[in-house]
């Protein structure tokens, strides 16, 4: 089947710890997105990729990282610069720039401990 | 400076009755505006998108208006069910997409 996976669906982080969420996607997507979702807020963008090895920041870069090496993999590293963490982190894909139609994967919750 | 907005953080109504969601945006000249729905806990799911030229347009018991004029979307679902109750986002083309904040639908039996 093709989709867009998360990993982990939960992640605790510990003070001064860099984590990394894991998305992969088999939809051949040219186009990859990083949003977090705070309670009762919408998606705030943090990175986005157009293409392999390359990406954008977007709205709320700070304290986060993210590389492309390959068309099916967006990972994202929260790191210790990242003070206030504790979020819901959905990745989604789509086909090129005009971002019709996102396709979002199951999202990750990550705490702070 | 540009914005997005959805008319309400929750809407509880009547099962069987119409419910109705407003997203309206300033300073954006969208191509097209996106409708999603979320279930908790879940990533959002795409259910529709209309144009700017298209002034409705339906998928089963959704219906989405956009008015360029006004700046402004409306979500409708006609025969609302409990099985509708979840949060609907519009976002618009801005290169990413922009989300709005969300509209928390109840629909009560």
């Amino acid at each position: 089947d093709g989709g867009i996976t998360q990993s982990p669906k939960y992640l605790f982080r510990k003070e001064g710890q860099n984590v990394t969420l894991s998305c992969e996607q088999n939809l051949n997507h040219d186009a990859m997105y990083w949003y977090r979702q705070d309670p009762g807020q919408g998606l705030r963008l943090i990175y986005y990729s157009q293409i392999v090895n390359d990406f954008q920041k977007g709205d709320i870069a700070e304290g986060y990282s993210v590389s492309r090496e390959k068309k099916e993999s967006f990972p994202l590293t929260v790191t210790s610069a990242q003070k206030n963490p504790t979020a819901f982190y959905l990745c989604a894909s789509t086909w090129g720039a005009t971002n019709e139609k996102l396709f979002f994967g199951s999202g990750t919750q990550l705490s702070v401990l | 400076s540009q914005k997005i907005e959805q008319n309400s953080e929750a809407l509880n109504i009547q099962e069987g009755k119409t419910a109705t969601l407003t997203c309206n945006y300033t300073n954006y000249s969208p191509a097209y505006l996106q409708w999603y729905r979320q279930d908790p806990g879940r990533g959002p799911v795409f259910l529709l998108l209309i144009r700017e030229n298209e002034k409705e347009k339906r998928k089963e018991r959704l219906k989405v208006t956009f008015d360029t004029t006004l700046k402004q979307s409306l979500f409708h679902i006609t025969a609302s069910q409990p099985a509708d109750s979840a949060t609907y986002l519009c976002a618009l083309l801005n290169t990413p997409l922009v989300f709005g904040k969300g509209t928390r639908l109840s629909v009560i039996a």
